[in-house]
């Protein structure tokens, strides 16, 4: 049984073509939810955490925001360097569970 | 402040033998998480530990997998007599407290040949 959901699985973008992807989670006692972006071999990188439904955190392109039941990472007029994976993780217990990804491409 | 190393960075086993990742959290940092990760997967949780403690290791196959964090020294997972769908990319990530954002290492690229 999924508990964390990411949508869509990949999506091509060309630059400057803003978007969101989308994390819904099954998670009933949220107690935060995490964004990171990994980039090929490497490990995850942090972005945001959020903690509470209809909060939001911005950092340059990006944007998070929470509700119940999923959150969004949006992305405005994006640069081919923001081509990363990014993943969710909420959490409700010592236990992070991420989700399987989108794989963000932008192109020139 | 370095942050979380892991090593080795890759490591090619026949099948059979054991493989040791090791796992050195950031300074200061008390809990350890270890995942997996398949090619095109997501992270995979496997354990969770705090010094000395297993708190989690319910992603943590019964058979082949330990891991431990010691009062001194890094967090070791070993895979003892490794088979080919060991071969993954294991992460390991530190925090200073439950609930706080992980900090990643590098990743060991595990080969079972």
């Amino acid at each position: 049984e999924d508990q964390v959901t990411q949508s869509p699985e990949a999506l091509r973008l060309q630059e400057g073509e803003s978007s969101s992807l989308n994390c819904s989670y099954t998670v009933s006692g949220l107690r935060g939810l995490f964004w990171y972006r990994q980039d090929p071999g490497k490990g995850p990188e942090f972005l945001f955490t959020l903690y509470s439904a209809g909060e939001e955190k911005e950092k340059e392109r990006l944007k998070a925001t929470l509700t119940k039941k999923e959150s969004f990472l949006h992305i405005t007029a994006p640069k081919p360097e923001d081509s990363a994976t990014y993943l969710c993780a909420p959490y409700e217990d010592d236990k992070i569970i991420f989700g399987k990804g989108t794989r963000l491409h932008i192109l020139p | 402040n370095a942050g979380v190393m892991q090593n080795p960075r890759h490591l090619v086993r026949r099948r059979g033998q054991e493989a040791r990742l090791r796992c050195s959290p950031m300074k200061g940092h008390s809990h350890v998480y270890w995942y997996r990760q398949l090619p095109e997967e997501g992270l995979k949780f496997m354990v969770y530990l705090q010094k000395e403690n297993i708190i989690d290791e319910s992603g943590m196959p019964k058979e082949r997998f330990s891991a431990e964090f010691p009062k001194e020294g890094p967090s070791i997972l070993r895979i003892q007599q490794v088979v080919r769908g060991d071969s993954a990319a294991y992460f390991c990530a530190s925090s200073p407290r439950s609930g706080e954002k992980l900090f990643f290492g590098s990743g060991t690229q595990l080969s079972v040949l």
